[in-house]
C-alpha cells in the first residue's frame, strides 16, 4: 500500500530566508502525482504545488519549488523568501491511477519575523 | 468561479445524538471526497464519490456513518449516533478529474464538536 511520510512535524525559518520541507513516499506505481498543500490556521486548504512523475524537470511556483527524486521517492519543499503568510500546516500528498489522495501527517512551519 | 461550500461551520451535539454536514462542490467537478481531520494530524478520507456513484468507502465507519450524493451535485454526510471521538473537522472537497488535472478544492470544514 502506499504511504506518505513527513518526518518533520514542525519547523521554524526567520522571515526571508529559505526552509525545505521534507516529504517521502512508498508506491510501486510508476505514473502518479504529487502535491503539497497549505492549510493556514482556521483557514481553508489550498494547493501550492503539484508535480507529475513522469516529469523529470521539477516543478516552480513564484517562492515554492520541488526536489522531486524519483528513485530516491523523495518529494521535497523549498520556500524561498519566506514571508509571515507562509505560517501553515503544509501537506504532502500522493495521487495515482488507484484514485485515491493518500496524505502526510504534516509539517508545522512557523517563520520567525 | 465559486468555490466548495460547507454548511454548517461549527457543530456542537451530545454524545448519541446526529449531526448532518452539507457539501456544494465546485461546479462541474465529477469527484466529491469527505475527509475527517483531527487536530493535529492529516486529512483522512471517509469517502470518495465519483459523479452519483461511489469510489471509495473503506475507512467510512458504516454502523454510524452515511453519506449521499444527490443527482451527482450536492453532498450530505451523516454521523448516527455520535461518538466522543468523532469530534474532528470534516472537510469536503471536489476534483475536476480531467487528465492532469486532479488536484483537490477543499471547502472551509465543519468543525464538529461532541460532549
Amino acid at each position: 500500500a502506499q504511504t506518505v511520510t513527513q518526518s518533520q512535524p514542525e519547523m521554524s525559518v526567520q522571515e526571508a530566508e529559505t526552509v525545505t520541507l521534507s516529504c517521502t513516499y512508498d508506491t510501486s506505481e510508476s505514473d502518479y502525482y504529487l502535491f503539497w498543500y497549505k492549510q493556514p490556521p482556521s483557514r481553508q486548504m489550498i494547493l501550492v504545488i503539484r508535480q507529475e512523475a513522469y516529469k523529470q524537470q521539477n516543478a516552480t511556483e513564484n517562492r515554492f519549488s520541488v526536489n522531486f527524486q524519483k528513485a530516491a521517492k523523495s518529494f521535497s519543499l523549498k520556500i524561498s523568501d519566506s514571508q509571515l503568510g507562509d505560517a501553515a500546516m503544509y501537506f504532502c500528498a500522493y495521487f495515482s491511477g488507484t484514485y485515491k489522495y493518500i496524505f502526510g501527517t504534516g509539517t508545522r512551519l512557523k517563520v520567525l519575523a | 468561479e465559486a468555490g466548495v461550500a460547507q454548511s454548517p461551520r461549527y457543530k456542537i451535539i451530545e454524545k448519541r445524538q446526529s449531526v448532518a454536514f452539507w457539501c456544494n462542490p465546485i461546479s462541474g467537478h465529477a469527484t466529491l471526497y469527505w475527509y475527517q481531520q483531527i487536530l493535529g494530524q492529516g486529512p483522512k478520507l471517509l469517502i470518495q464519490f465519483q459523479n452519483n456513484g461511489v469510489v471509495d468507502d473503506s475507512q467510512l465507519p458504516k454502523d454510524r456513518f452515511s453519506a449521499e450524493r444527490l443527482k451527482g451535485v450536492d453532498s450530505t454526510l451523516k454521523i448516527q449516533p455520535a461518538k466522543l471521538e468523532d469530534s474532528a473537522v470534516y472537510l469536503c472537497a471536489s476534483s475536476l478529474w480531467t487528465s492532469g488535472s486532479y488536484e483537490q478544492y477543499f471547502g472551509p470544514g465543519t468543525r464538529l464538536t461532541v460532549t
